[in-house]
């Protein structure tokens, strides 16, 4: 079975420092990983996902299959990217979330 | 466009009561429609998951039912409700194609929040 583990619940940077928002996976498979995130009062909608290779709103993350991760890192983080963020990962037919960290920018 | 409705938004019932939730899509067909719960500490658990009318999987074994009566339609409901029912559910969906299913976004609705008091 597929499981995505965030270990950290909360995450709290000052804004211009950089963040990294950590996500491990355990897959048999090939796998497929996101990032959704939720704002404040916003539903829940994707960021990036691994198979585009794209950075969004300043936002990467790269697949690291020797150490099944996919971290999301920022170089500068922003007070606008405090939100909740989701790892997500694809396996037999359903997309599993792991728990979420909380992301706070303080100015 | 393609937009997702949930309703109700809010609900507060008694244990022991009965449960309906709704999910509808509008703007595509045939799409995989999906029933999460949101718990604080919980993240986001997948609890029901449908490719077409009438199909239905459970992922986890609870109080709770779903069902698909037309295309777009996704219902998630409950005989008698639970103290552990109440949180915040998820309606989402996602268009099927095929073995690029992988690659698709969900789209989420605004949610319920739940509490069985």
């Amino acid at each position: 079975a597929q499981r995505v583990t965030q270990p950290e619940k909360l995450l709290s940077v000052f804004k211009g420092a950089p963040v990294e928002l950590k996500c491990n996976y355990s897959y048999s498979g090939s796998p497929e990983l996101f990032w959704y995130v939720q704002y404040s009062r916003q539903r829940l909608q994707l960021l990036l996902r691994h198979i585009s290779r794209e950075s969004i709103k300043g936002f990467t993350a790269d697949l690291n299959k020797g150490e099944t991760s996919f971290h999301l890192k920022k170089p500068f983080a922003q007070e606008e990217d405090s939100a909740m963020y989701y790892c997500a990962l694809w396996g037999f037919q359903k997309l599993v979330f792991g728990t979420g960290t909380r992301l706070l920018v303080s100015p | 466009s393609q937009t997702i409705h949930q309703w109700p938004a809010t609900l507060v019932q008694p244990v022991g009561s009965p449960l309906s939730l709704e999910c509808t899509v509008e703007g595509t067909s045939n799409p995989n429609l999906y029933w999460y719960r949101q718990a604080a500490g919980r993240g986001l658990q997948l609890l029901f998951y449908s490719v077409g009318i009438g199909q239905i999987s459970s992922e986890v074994p609870q109080n709770l039912s779903a069902s698909r009566p037309q295309d777009r339609q996704f219902i998630l409901s409950s005989k008698k409700l639970l103290l552990s029912d109440s949180g915040f559910y998820l309606c989402a969906w996602s268009d099927f194609r095929g073995t690029s299913a992988k690659y698709n976004e969900q789209f989420f609705g605004p949610g319920t929040r739940l509490t069985v008091l």
